[in-house]
């Protein structure tokens, strides 16, 4: 599967919007772009996921460029509660279809 | 629907103790996932179970670990002869299906082990 980089940190004012940026250069077509969160040790959250369209759902927004090489997470109104770390993980065919391989993520801070 | 459940949430043992972990998948999921999370560290695959299948265990330890998918009941892991190192939090996810494009895996609230 495809390595992903995120940055290490990131602060956001709640009530603003939050944009996570995830580089995946070696994304293979028939991969898959994951977003999960993990807020303080409880189980890893399923947010979002994308193949090469745009989506959208009650949580979150994907954006996926056009080449497919990275992609944005957007929480379109921050809250306090969004406060946790957020992996992007890309997913493909094959035998390592059935595992996610979670990076360092990205620690999202939202501040009052 | 209920989510994923694991019991139980905190699990205390002394060194040369078995651990037993369980996990019950949501309705209609057929497949079971077992990662684990050592104290400051990332989350890490260990093995992948459909009913009464191992499917992908490439990142079970090869000694004292084992889990189990049976065709009634849940999923369990199993850990003998506990060492410290062995504690860790360790989450449990389950899917419809396992081969389907874009199948998401939903976690569990996960066990907390700690070996005394």
């Amino acid at each position: 599967d495809a390595k992903t980089t995120q940055p290490t940190s990131m602060d956001c004012a709640e009530g603003r919007a939050a944009n996570l940026p995830c580089n995946h250069s070696t994304i293979s077509g028939n991969e898959y772009v994951y977003w999960y969160r993990q807020i303080h040790s409880q189980g890893p959250q399923y947010i979002i996921h994308g193949l090469k369209n745009n989506e959208t759902n009650e949580m979150a927004s994907l954006i996926i460029t056009e080449d497919r090489k990275s992609s944005t997470l957007i929480l379109p109104h921050a809250t306090l509660r969004d406060t946790a770390v957020y992996y992007c993980i890309v997913r493909g065919r094959g035998t390592s279809w059935g595992k996610l391989q979670f990076g360092a993520g990205t620690q999202v801070v939202v501040t009052p | 629907n209920a989510g994923v459940m694991q019991n139980p949430r905190h699990l205390v043992r002394r060194r040369g103790q078995e651990a037993r972990l369980r996990c019950s998948p949501m309705k209609g999921h057929s497949h079971v996932y077992w990662y684990r999370q050592l104290p400051e560290e990332g989350l890490k695959f260990m093995v992948y179970l459909q009913k009464e299948n191992i499917i992908d265990e490439s990142g079970m330890p090869k000694e004292r670990f084992s889990a189990e998918f049976p065709k009634e009941g849940p999923s369990i892991l199993r850990i003998q002869q506990v060492v410290r190192g062995d504690s860790a939090a360790y989450f449990c996810a389950s899917s419809p299906s396992g081969t389907g494009q874009g199948d998401t895996q939903y976690f569990g609230p996960g066990t907390r082990l700690t070996v005394l």
